[in-house]
């Protein structure tokens, strides 16, 4: 069983709607990131969380919102999305971030924008 | 510009043999390659990873071959079982900063 929890598994939305995913990880870690992963790309990465505070933005349209309120929870607000923002959203933890330190992610969110 | 190029970006090996993933990288300032295993209906998980101060990392069946100088790094995956059958995915880091490849697409035959 995966130490990272992330729900909902699957999300469908209108452009217009607003929504969050949740990531909750149970493993003691203090960095908590996002990823975009699209088919035949790489895993985008879009935020990191370290110890609660952003520390990494990789140019995420402001339509994306992040919060992180403790290091067990990270959240991702969703508003007025493109189609082109479908995508499995995966959130990660490690034990701090700045390298060397192995990822461990969750399942994902499947999300399809109408 | 893609920092991590892979390949090839699908494979087919008979179970017995020997799977061969590549991947290549721009940024000489990168000092974590990490390897994740993913299967369908689920996120990425750690294989194993290696650092560039050495060439070579072992473990079970996996082993990743590191060239520093070429800026290249594999993973064989020995005696090939059906049940490595997945998605592969190299990385490499820096910081804060994570760069994955394209994936590779394994299937292994009975």
């Amino acid at each position: 069983e995966t130490g990272v929890t992330q729900t909902p598994r699957h999300l469908v939305m209108g452009m217009t709607n607003k929504k969050s995913l949740k990531c909750e990880q149970h493993l003691g870690h203090n960095a908590m990131y996002w990823y975009k992963q699209s088919a035949k790309k790489p895993l985008e990465l879009m935020f990191v969380y370290n110890f609660k505070e952003q520390t990494e933005n990789n140019s995420v349209p402001s339509r994306f919102s992040p919060e992180c309120p403790n290091s067990s929870h990270l959240f991702l607000h969703l508003h007025t999305l493109q189609p082109e923002d479908s995508a499995l959203y995966l959130c990660a933890s490690s034990q701090a971030s700045g390298g060397n330190q192995p990822q461990h992610f969750g399942d994902g969110t499947r999300l399809s924008i109408l | 510009q893609q920092q991590v190029k892979q390949s090839p970006q699908s494979l087919i090996v008979q179970k017995g043999g020997i799977s061969i993933i590549n991947c290549a990288y721009e940024n000489t300032a990168f000092d974590y390659f990490p390897w994740y295993q993913q299967f369908p209906g689920k996120g990425p998980a750690l294989l194993i990873a290696i650092r560039p101060d050495v060439s070579e990392k072992k473990e079970g069946r996996f082993t990743i071959s590191f060239n520093k100088s070429a800026k290249q790094f594999s993973l064989h995956i020995m005696d090939s079982q059906p049940g490595d059958s997945a998605t592969y995915f190299c990385a490499a880091s820096k910081g804060n900063q994570f760069y994955f490849g394209t994936g590779t697409s394994l299937t292994v035959i009975p």
